[in-house]
């Protein structure tokens, strides 16, 4: 079982207020992203990093901010929570492979945000 | 706009039938991995498949990569109520930074005892 995790698992907030998502592997991984994913949905890459420093936004166009201080941390910040943000965030890592292919993701068990 | 493809989007099927999920590209792939998610959970990890043509076998399932390296297919062999989920494909574009992964819309997958 990979070691990754998420906190809170289950964050129920108001409007306006801002919000931090806990994202943490012990595995040292380089690569790190963040993914949403509505209920039967795809996942959407919103973030990810390839080492410290290191943040770029995905495919999805997202309000939410992060950054990467430390290889183990990878933090998800929405400054202001809308209820269009409402949906699950699921944290994953890979490790780096200097060769082409192989860069399975871990995932962590998620947080299921509800925006009041 | 969605660059893999991923049908059927549903699939129900008695305890012991066959199931197949199929995934295409829009533009040819480096590699392609294949993740399950059970309900409730996160996805987990399968697979991947990189050579052309390339098929790989795990007991019951059995992972396919096309020729041209853009469609990739998922069968299940008997299915079990242990295989309900979302099985969801990944596949790295290659003109997209190393490690991203693009995911399929995924099928769901019920299976009636």
């Amino acid at each position: 079982e990979a070691d990754i995790y998420q906190t809170p698992r289950y964050l129920v907030i108001g409007t306006g207020k801002k919000i931090t998502l806990e994202c943490s592997q012990t595995m040292g991984h380089d690569k790190m992203y963040w993914y949403q994913q509505d209920p039967g949905m795809e996942l959407h890459l919103i973030h990810y990093s390839y080492g410290v420093n290191s943040t770029e936004k995905g495919d999805l166009s997202s309000e939410s901010t992060v950054s990467r201080i430390r290889t183990e941390h990878f933090p998800l910040t929405l400054e202001s929570a809308r209820p269009s943000h409402t949906s699950q965030y699921l944290c994953a890592s890979s490790p780096w492979d200097s060769e082409v292919s192989y860069n399975e993701q871990f995932f962590g068990p998620g947080t299921r945000l509800t925006v009041l | 706009g969605q660059q893999v493809m991923q049908i059927p989007q549903y699939q129900h099927v008695q305890e012991g039938e066959d199931f197949t999920t199929y995934c295409n590209s829009s533009t040819t792939l480096s590699n392609i991995q294949w993740y399950k998610q059970r309900p409730g959970g996160h996805p987990v990890f399968l697979i991947q498949l990189v050579k052309s043509g390339e098929v790989k076998k795990q007991k019951r399932l059995t992972f396919q990569f096309g020729e041209a390296k853009k469609n990739s297919s998922l069968h299940i062999t008997a299915t079990q109520t242990t295989d309900v989920g979302t099985y969801f494909c990944a596949g790295r574009l290659l003109e997209t930074s190393y490690g991203k992964l693009t995911f399929g819309q995924g099928t769901i997958l019920t299976v009636h005892p």
